[in-house]
Parts: C-alpha cells; structure tokens; sequence
C-alpha cells in the first residue's frame, strides 16, 4: 500500500520569500511522485514529476522538488514565492507511470503575504 | 488547457436519485481515471478505465459505476446518491502506451441535498 503525508495543511510566506512545502511518501515499490497545484474551483494542473530519473526535478513557474530515498521525501520548494503562487498543492504517488493510480497527500494552502 | 473536458460543471441532485458524469478525454490518451475531492481533503482515487474495461478500484462501493467507450471517452455513474457523496469529481486521462503523466479535468461538482 502507498501513502503520502504532507506536514502543514497551511503555510504563509511573504512575497519573495522561500516556498518550501513538505511531503513524505511510504510505498513497497520504486514509487513514482508528484506535484499538483489546484487554483479555486480549478482541476489539477501537474506541476512537476519524479520518475526515477534525475532526483532534482524541475517543473513550471520555478518550482522544483528533490527526490530523497533515504529520507523518503519529495519536498517542493521555490526560491522566491509570487502572489499568484497562492494555490493548494498536493503531492502523489504511484506505482506505475502511464497509466498511474494515484494516492494523494491531504494538501498544504499556501498563502503569500504581501 | 489540458484537452481533458468534463459536463457538466456543476449539478444538484436529490439524496437517492442517481447521476452520471461525463469526461471527453485527450486526443492520443486511451486510459481515464476518476477521482472523487471532497471538501478540503485530497482527490481519492475511484476507478480507471483502460481500453473500455476497467483497470483497478478503489475503496468505493458499487453503487459507484463506470463506463468506458471506443473513443475513450467515460462516464461515472453513481447510483442511491447520499448527501457524502457531495464532492468535486475529477477525470484524468492518459496513455498507458504512450507513457505520459495523466492530465485533470476542470471537474463536476456534485451537490447532493
């Protein structure tokens, strides 16, 4: 079974500051991981994905999240937040890629402070 | 834009009557999943549909049923609706062939009163 827990349902960062949202996954099989980034009343846009390639991926708007196996995370971070960062995220996971099920974390809301 | 299009965008129904939810998948995708959101929590995973047959349940009852058709395109239907079943539905489409991450939907948010 595969799950993922995101520490911190809200956080706040002041425009320009670091963004650093945490994840941490549990899976018996090489997992495959996500970012999603859901703006209100919005579907699902993929922000960036780990598949067992390069550990640091980068992804849109300036994100970026590091694959750690020995700590079993994938944070996302983003050296400096901009207003219209302000979202939820949600990070994944999945045994297969193509045509991945996937098991999402509870969101974190991020809110930028002007 | 994903290509991934849901109808319709928002319903209200009545507690034991049933509906059906529509997704039109993207071009070149043949696998459609269905995630069910409900308020503040997490989209969790209901079925997915590869090749019209389905490929893999989750932790949903049968009322909730799904359909898959030759040009990929899938309904969710869900029968006896009850008031928990209010949530924002989700389709997500992919290609298993192809090898491509899936792609969401804008969603149908479902009021059951």
């Amino acid at each position: 079974a595969q799950s993922v827990t995101q520490l911190g349902s809200h956080v706040s960062v002041s425009e320009g500051a670091l963004v650093l949202l945490r994840c941490n996954y549990s899976s018996s099989v090489p997992p495959y991981l996500f970012w999603y980034v859901q703006y209100p009343n919005q579907g699902l846009q993929l922000l960036l994905k780990y598949t067992s390639a390069a550990t640091l991926v980068k992804g849109i708007n300036g994100f970026e999240a590091e694959f750690k196996k020995s700590e079993t995370s994938f944070h996302l971070t983003k050296p400096s937040a901009h207003m219209s960062d302000a979202a939820e995220y949600f990070c994944a996971v999945s045994e297969n890629f193509g045509n991945e099920k996937l098991t999402f974390g509870t969101g974190t809301r991020l809110t930028i402070i002007p | 834009e994903t290509g991934v299009t849901q109808s319709p965008t928002h319903l209200i129904k009545t507690r034991g009557q049933q509906v059906t939810l529509r997704c039109s998948s993207q071009s070149g995708h043949n696998t459609v999943s269905w995630y069910q959101q409900a308020l503040g929590q997490g989209p969790q995973f209901i079925f997915q549909y590869y090749r019209e047959e389905e490929n893999g349940r989750g932790n949903f009852p049968p009322r909730f049923s799904g359909l898959q058709f030759p040009n990929y395109s899938s309904e969710l239907n869900v029968n006896a609706l009850e008031l928990d079943d209010s949530a924002l539905y989700l389709c997500a489409s992919s290609s298993r062939d192809g090898n491509t991450e899936a792609f969401f939907g804008q969603g149908t948010r479902l009021t059951v009163v």
